[in-house]
């Protein structure tokens, strides 16, 4: 199985600034790269998938690069609703496997 | 709109088995694959498998070849994941998500959750 392995696992930034959250996938998974967003207590939400494809309905602000085994995300200028946690999960065969997390904190 | 409805909560007795439903509305339900994944409380995503509603072709993660079990019924257009053996490694929440119309298109929409505990 292809393992994801995601850091930071939790980070703390302020209303306004810009983050950066990676990926490393075990093996090449080309661009097949989700990213969702989770709320405390709220089911997941895609937000990005084969690496920079903005799902409907998500900000601009979020950005998505990366190939082949290292992926990124971006969030530029952290809004309240961006805290949360984050995951990425590869969509490149199955089974699918997710990352750890990243729990993203208000500073 | 797209929904996928889940019952919010199960409590079964260790060693039973739980049938999860999850009734999608707002698309055309034989053309998307329906996937299952598991999280555990404060822990991350685990996908447990997915099934084809058209023809109920699976694939199935292989730590949850025994232990899950994926249905459709097509009439009602709902989703079921059967959970046999149970015990407290398998108390979590698990969600119903749409996939695409290909294997290789990620969860777009996911269920509310129905959280399952294991408790006797």
């Amino acid at each position: 199985d292809i393992q994801m392995t995601q850091s930071p696992a939790s980070l703390s930034a302020s209303v306004g600034e810009t983050v950066t959250i990676t990926c490393r996938a075990s093996e090449n998974i080309y661009s097949y790269l989700a990213w969702y967003q989770q709320k405390q207590g709220k089911s997941p939400q895609l937000l990005v998938y084969n690496t920079k494809t903005l799902a409907e309905g998500v900000s601009s602000r979020f950005s998505g690069s990366g190939s082949g085994t290292q992926f990124s995300l971006k969030i530029n200028s952290l809004q309240p609703e961006d805290f949360g946690s984050y995951y990425c999960q590869h969509h490149y065969g199955t089974p699918w496997t997710f990352g750890g997390g990243t729990k993203l904190e208000i500073k | 709109q797209v929904q996928l409805q889940q019952p919010g909560a199960e409590l079964v007795r260790p060693g039973a088995s739980v049938k999860l439903s999850c009734k999608a509305s707002g698309y055309t339900f034989t053309r998307y694959w329906m996937n299952w994944v598991k999280q555990r409380p404060g822990q991350g995503l685990e996908w447990i498998g997915m099934i084809d509603p058209s023809d109920s072709e699976t694939h199935y993660n292989q730590m949850f070849k025994d232990k899950a079990t994926l249905t459709v019924d097509k009439s009602s257009t709902t989703a079921y994941m059967q959970l046999s053996s149970l015990t407290s490694e398998d108390s979590a929440v698990y969600f119903c998500t749409k996939g695409g119309n290909y294997l290789f298109y990620p969860m777009d929409y996911w269920g509310q959750g129905t959280s399952v505990t294991v408790s006797s």
